[in-house]
């Protein structure tokens, strides 16, 4: 079962607007990344926040993390044709001793972001 | 630095038959990782292996099975093939040694008729 929800499903935006992202998720987490996937093909990193960490910043890039609510945000500012692709985060689990989940990430399902030259 | 690659791209096979995926994870990279992307269910974490050591399994019925060899590189094995095992199959690689980002490889199609 995936770990959260995704807002919104779908984006459609012009070129230069800038594009959000909301995630929510259940559990406790080490750390949060998001990736894009254009078109059903392999999965690209884009940001590794972790959980005390509050604000990420690479290039058009701005991710935000709130633990206490359980939710982050991805900001993809001045937005380009290039960027339409879909938009998964996930997260790495805080197993009780501390640890991580073994490289076992649990997705949300994603926003389909498209972008209009 | 050649990234994750995974062999073969697509596959047709059909019911009841059995298939075996192969990863090789980027250099250096010593866990790798199995997820299925399906519309339905999403991304689904399969298992994760690291030293050739299963260290981590998702919720999939035993005919989902995999290893690792000394060389890092990964095989995954679905035996007695149904419909519903049609996915995109993803590895996923990553250092570990406190390094949390995966990378993806770009997949194996897997059709089930």
């Amino acid at each position: 079962s995936q770990q959260g929800e995704e807002d919104p499903q779908a984006l459609s935006i012009q070129e230069g607007e800038n594009a959000t992202m909301n995630c929510s998720y259940k559990t406790s987490i080490n750390n949060l990344q998001w990736y894009r996937q254009n078109s059903g093909r392999g999965l690209v990193h884009l940001i590794l926040i972790r959980s005390n960490e509050r604000e990420k910043h690479s290039g058009r890039l701005r991710v935000t993390l709130d633990t206490s609510k359980k939710s982050s945000s991805l900001l993809i500012t001045a937005s380009r044709a290039a960027d339409t692709a879909s938009y998964f985060c996930a997260t790495d689990a805080l197993l009780n001793a501390g640890g991580t989940s073994y490289g076992k990430l649990t997705f949300g399902q994603g926003t389909i972001l498209t972008v209009h030259p | 630095k050649a990234g994750v690659t995974q062999t073969p791209r697509y596959l047709i096979k059909t019911r009841g038959q059995q298939v075996t995926l192969s990863c090789s994870p980027i250099s250096g990279h010593r866990s790798v990782s199995w997820y299925q992307q399906t519309p339905g269910q999403g991304l689904q974490f399969l298992f994760e292996y690291f030293s050739e050591t299963q260290r981590n399994k998702g919720n999939f019925p035993g005919r989902f099975s995999g290893r690792q060899f000394s060389n890092s590189r990964s095989e995954m094995n679905v035996s007695t093939l149904e419909l519903g095992d049609s996915a995109l199959y993803l590895c996923a690689s990553r250092r570990d040694q406190g390094r949390y980002e995966q990378y993806f490889g770009p997949g194996t199609r897997l059709t089930v008729t």
